[in-house]
Order: structure tokens, then C-alpha cells, then sequence
């Protein structure tokens, strides 16, 4: 059973640009969370979504951040007008549900705004 | 969720047991206490959960006293690729899915 993929591993983008993370659960997991680990930060909980629904979105900037889970293919955090200050390591994870909410992570995506 | 409280560093010996602990006072009665680590800059790993009773898995052994206020994490031999920053998390679940939330961890360093 593969593991939870992320792609792009690397991504830089200059500022004003917009950069699209896609995350693809494990298989039969249908709950998604993205996190964000600042430089020399922990890590922190941006977004939760299930197919078609976003359910927690409390840690997410309000601006220039989106994030989704279409019924088909992966989840896509969009950011979008990058600042430097959104770079960043970007982890997915995703947790099986219902009754089973341990997360696995992605290796996650490493946004360099230049 | 309840706060966690972690020591920010440990060494440990390689093929030593490693005992990382952790104390959650305020923990509720229907929280669970939740294991990761994250290897350098790699994305989390999940080790076990448990809520009252003593959990054994292929990684490690989780501890909970008795009044669940403090638990520990034992990797019985360690190895130098358990070098890693622990996180100990406590939330509700697992039929709860609410988010993570990281503290600072210990950082556990094996040393051969």
C-alpha cells in the first residue's frame, strides 16, 4: 500500500507567482489535513478537508490560501501571489476514518520564494 | 486538546531503551495520547496511540499511569535512525479526527 504522496518534493517560485501542492491520500483514506512547517517552527494545522468538503479551515491565512479535495484526483493547497514569507515545508496526511483518525504524512513540499 | 509537556532533549545510547517522557494533567477522560516522530526534515511519522491501557506495537511500547496524567514512549533498542524529534499529542480519538497540534517535542539523539 503506498504511502501518502506529495508532489512537487521542491518547488520555487518568485513572488507574485502562484504555487499549486497536490497531496494523494493513501488508499481508502478519504480525510485530508495539510500542515505547514515554517524554518526552524513546528509544525501547524492549516486545513482539513473530506472528499468534496472542507470541515476545518481554522488555520488557514485568510487570504491568498485555498485549499480542495474533488471527488477525483488529488488534494490541491493553492497559494496564491506568493510572498516570501510563505516559504515553507508544506506536509499533506491523510487518516482512514470513520473510527480510525491516525494521520500519515506525505514527505511533503518544500516552497521556496524567491 | 490538553497541553503536553515534553523535556527538549535527550541522549541516548545505541541498543540502550530509549524512555521519552511526557505529562498531560489535564488530560479528559476521552482523550487519547498520541505518538510521532519527524526524522530530520522529513514529514511526521506516526508511532501508536493509546488512551488507558499499555500499548505495544512493531516501534515502540506506550506507558500510561494510572491516573493518565503522564505516559511514556519506550523504544526498547535503540538505533541511530531513531534520532528524530518526538512529539507527544494528546486529542480526542480515534473516533475524534481533529487536527494535530505539534509542540517543540524532544529531540532524542542517539549516540553509538
Amino acid at each position: 500500500n503506498a504511502g501518502v504522496m506529495q508532489n512537487p518534493r521542491h518547488l520555487v517560485r518568485r513572488r507574485g507567482q502562484e504555487a499549486r501542492l497536490r497531496c494523494s491520500p493513501m488508499k481508502g483514506h478519504s480525510h485530508v489535513y495539510w500542515y505547514r512547517q515554517l524554518p526552524e517552527e513546528g509544525l501547524k494545522f492549516m486545513v482539513y478537508l473530506q472528499k468534496e468538503n472542507i470541515i476545518d479551515e481554522s488555520g488557514m491565512p485568510k487570504e491568498r490560501f485555498s485549499a480542495e479535495f474533488p471527488k477525483e484526483g488529488p488534494s490541491i493547497l493553492r497559494i496564491q501571489q506568493v510572498v516570501r514569507g510563505d516559504s515553507a515545508a508544506y506536509f499533506c496526511a491523510s487518516s482512514p476514518g470513520p473510527s480510525r483518525y491516525e494521520q500519515y504524512f506525505g514527505p511533503g513540499t518544500r516552497l521556496t520564494v524567491t | 486538546d490538553a497541553k503536553t509537556t515534553q523535556p527538549p532533549s535527550m541522549d541516548c545510547a545505541e541498543g540502550r531503551a530509549a524512555n521519552l517522557p511526557c505529562n498531560h494533567s489535564t488530560i479528559s477522560g476521552n482523550e487519547y495520547v498520541y505518538w510521532y516522530r519527524q526524522i530530520h526534515s522529513q514529514g511526521p511519522q506516526y508511532i501508536i496511540h493509546g488512551l488507558k491501557n499499555n500499548e505495544t506495537n512493531e516501534m515502540a511500547s506506550l506507558i500510561i499511569t494510572e491516573d493518565r496524567k503522564s505516559s511514556t514512549l519506550i523504544l526498547p533498542h535503540a538505533t541511530l535512525r531513531d534520532t528524530a524529534v518526538y512529539y507527544c499529542i494528546v486529542r480526542v480519538g480515534p473516533k475524534g479526527n481533529t487536527p494535530l497540534v505539534f509542540g517543540k517535542g524532544t529531540r532524542l539523539s542517539v549516540i553509538a
